[in-house]
């Protein structure tokens, strides 16, 4: 069964460093998003990225952050100077263009600001 | 309450018995979805149901939704040791144009053997 993949599994950084998380949405997907789960709270919706460009964002997307779908196949979410309060699960998820609208999660990825 | 809030909070149950869980929401949705997050791992998708719809079924698992009421239930029958895990709903306004999802705090669901 297709499934959404994310790399790394974990990512330490420390704080000002830039990185980038990566992520391979199901093939036949259009529709591609990150969300954030900081540890023991809600899972947060970050960005919706459709047709080469940002569909949706919220208020934490700001201009630290950004998306790219570099290739074919890859979706990636940049955060630039990393905070410590970046720390959180950074799940990338997609969907079919028209219905049905469920969204397929990767595992995720650990970020780890020090 | 916030859009998408569950409970109970936390659940334990023995194998073999029904789990029922219940989220409600504020604002008007198009679907609502339920999915299964292990600990510290990913969100596993369960099931979805329209606005226009009341009751789903999948395998073990029944979800109905009351829109009138803004309410949601999932019910896992007959349940296992491995569906030990907490189980989120999360909503959209697609007719508006929002696909963000907007998660609960979850219901944190323990199965007994």
């Amino acid at each position: 069964e297709p499934e959404v993949t994310q790399t790394p599994s974990h990512q330490v950084t420390q704080m000002g460093q830039e990185v980038i998380l990566r992520c391979v949405p199901i093939s036949n997907h259009l529709y591609f998003y990150w969300y954030r789960q900081i540890l023991g709270q809600k899972v947060e919706f970050l960005v919706s990225f459709y047709n080469n460009e940002i569909s949706e964002k919220s208020e934490i997307f700001d201009d630290q952050f950004s998306v790219e779908r570099p290739d074919g196949s890859n979706f990636t979410l940049k955060i630039r100077s990393t905070k410590l309060e970046d720390s959180a699960m950074y799940f990338c998820a997609s969907s079919e263009s028209q219905g049905p609208y469920e969204q397929y999660f990767g595992p995720g990825t650990r970020l780890t600001v020090t | 309450s916030q859009q998408g809030e569950e409970d109970p909070q936390a659940l334990s149950i023995q194998e073999g018995e029904n789990a029922t869980m219940n989220c409600s929401y504020k604002t008007s949705i198009n679907n609502l979805q339920w999915y299964r997050q292990n600990s510290g791992r990913g969100l596993v998708h369960l099931i979805l149901i329209r606005s226009n719809e009341r009751e789903k079924h999948s395998g073990r698992l029944r979800v109905t939704l009351d829109t009138s009421k803004k309410s949601s239930s999932l019910l896992i029958t007959a349940s296992r040791a491995a569906d030990t895990a907490s189980y989120f709903c999360a909503t959209d306004a697609i007719r508006t144009g929002r696909r963000a999802l907007t998660f609960g705090s979850g219901t944190r669901l323990q199965v007994q053997p």
